[in-house]
């Protein structure tokens, strides 16, 4: 069965790099593009980008441009993100997400991973 | 950006009666190829979200059929002809119509 399974919470200081990872299994890696989002707590979804995991073409939302860096390793099916100069209001639930183009929307999501921003 | 927004933000709802959500787009979501690209999520409590309607009005699989959505360009809906209790939760619309995706605010469900 499709799985996105990421990888656990993390604990930066103010101006620090965070790298998360979300690893896929249960089809074919190179056919869907992966999305991350993220969730301030009880709030609503904000998208970040996209990772076509065929090409590596990357795709950021201008909010975010020049600060996140979005990488794929085909080998082991993962894709990461690597968000930078962090802030406290970067503290959030970081998502990854497949991408349907059939559907036009997200079919499996992962877990979810915690950022905490905090010196 | 395309805004999309929801209403109710809250829903307090009996279990067995009818419940319904409006998310309305700044523009419409009707793409070229005459698809709706707008989307419905149910999040869980301390769950990620999962896909419940898709191009509008296609239940993703695996989803009760007592959920349906429906709209135009603009204007959509999703109903729930009879809520039972692990319906709890907030509901999203999105649109994928072109980047960046945005969400609607989400409406809480409860019962």
């Amino acid at each position: 069965q499709v799985q996105l399974v990421q990888s656990g919470a993390e604990l930066k200081q103010p101006g620090a790099s965070v790298k998360v990872s979300c690893k896929a299994s249960g089809y074919t890696f190179k056919d869907y593009p992966i999305h991350w989002l993220r969730q301030a707590p009880g709030q609503g979804l904000e998208w970040m980008g996209w990772i076509n995991a065929g090409n590596g073409r990357t795709k950021y939302s201008q909010r975010f441009q020049g600060r996140v860096t979005f990488i794929r390793d085909t080998s082991a099916n993962i894709v990461s993100m690597e968000l930078r100069s962090l802030r406290s209001h970067d503290s959030t639930v970081y998502y990854c997400a497949r991408f349907s183009g059939i559907y036009e929307a997200f079919d499996f999501w992962g877990q979810g991973i915690m950022v905490t921003v905090s010196s | 950006d395309i805004v999309l927004t929801q209403s109710p933000l809250s829903l307090p709802v009996a279990p067995g009666e009818p419940a319904s959500i409006s998310c309305r787009s700044s523009q419409s979501l009707l793409h070229d190829n005459g698809y709706k690209y707008l989307s419905w999520y149910l999040q869980k409590p301390g769950q990620s979200p999962q896909l419940l309607i898709y191009l509008g009005s296609n239940r993703a699989s695996g989803v009760p059929d007592r959920f349906s959505g429906s709209g135009s360009g603009t204007d959509f809906t999703l109903r729930i002809s009879r809520v039972e209790a692990e319906d709890v939760g907030t509901y999203f619309c999105m649109h994928a119509l072109q980047t960046p995706f945005t969400f609607g605010q989400g409406t809480k469900l409860e019962i």
